[in-house]
């Protein structure tokens, strides 16, 4: 099992970034999914869940309105469209396979949201 | 929203001591608790699942217990690599999906 997240990177107040996360090493479209965040010297916060086929998502209040999480089941991959970001958002971005318990994690991206 | 609450904050300890992290839930989470450890720069990894259920691949020194608010992790007996943090996870009243602040076992 391999997750790798990637298109993290600097963005200013207010922008967008898009991440991606490619699985391999299991059925991708078998495994409900999620995206978890770490902030500088913090703790590990939930972000957003996905269904196994898209059709349930769940947001952490503080991502609501501004985040979508997405999947392509053809493309074994999961999404997160991250809108009018703030400076709370900077943080390791992972994705996690499971539907409330994570058992394999990704490397993390780093959003740094930045003037 | 269920709050996890962890303590201690910070673990000292030696190799080969035993190690004893609480985590404690503002309301009855039943067994739905998980435990996961993350090292720096690392993915973090499950070690525990419906509060004493080890992981695939999990060393046996790792072993959880508890129900309703008060769950325990217990190393036996700590190896160089279990130095790290520890997180609690509840699932029972989701979204959200909430974890603890962390305990950071040190050497």
């Amino acid at each position: 099992v391999q997750l790798v997240e990637s298109g993290g990177g600097l963005v200013q107040p207010g922008g967008s970034l898009r991440l991606s996360c490619s699985a391999s090493g299991f059925t991708f479209n078998t495994y409900s999914m999620n995206w978890v965040r770490q902030a500088p010297g913090k703790g590990l916060e939930w972000v957003s869940f996905i269904s196994r086929v898209p059709g349930t998502k769940y947001y952490a209040d503080s991502v609501k309105g501004r985040f979508t999480i997405s999947r392509d089941n053809a493309k074994d991959s999961l999404y997160l469209e991250m809108n009018n970001l703030r400076d709370d958002d900077t943080a390791v971005y992972y994705c996690a396979r499971g539907s409330t318990w994570f058992d394999y994690w990704g490397q993390g991206t780093l959003v740094t949201v930045s003037s | 929203e269920i709050v996890l609450t962890q303590s201690p904050v910070t673990l000292s300890l030696s190799p080969g001591e035993r190690a004893t992290l609480s985590c404690r839930a503002s309301q009855s989470v039943d067994s739905y608790l998980a435990w996961y450890q993350h090292k720096p720069g690392q993915a973090p990894r499950l070690l525990i699942y419906d509060a004493s259920n080890r992981a695939s691949g999990i060393p046996a020194r790792f072993s959880g217990s508890g129900s309703g608010t008060d769950f325990t992790l217990t190393i036996s007996s700590l190896e160089p690599e279990d130095f790290a943090v520890y997180y609690c996870q509840q699932r029972r009243d989701w979204p959200p999906l909430t974890f603890g602040g962390g305990t950071k076992v040190e050497i």
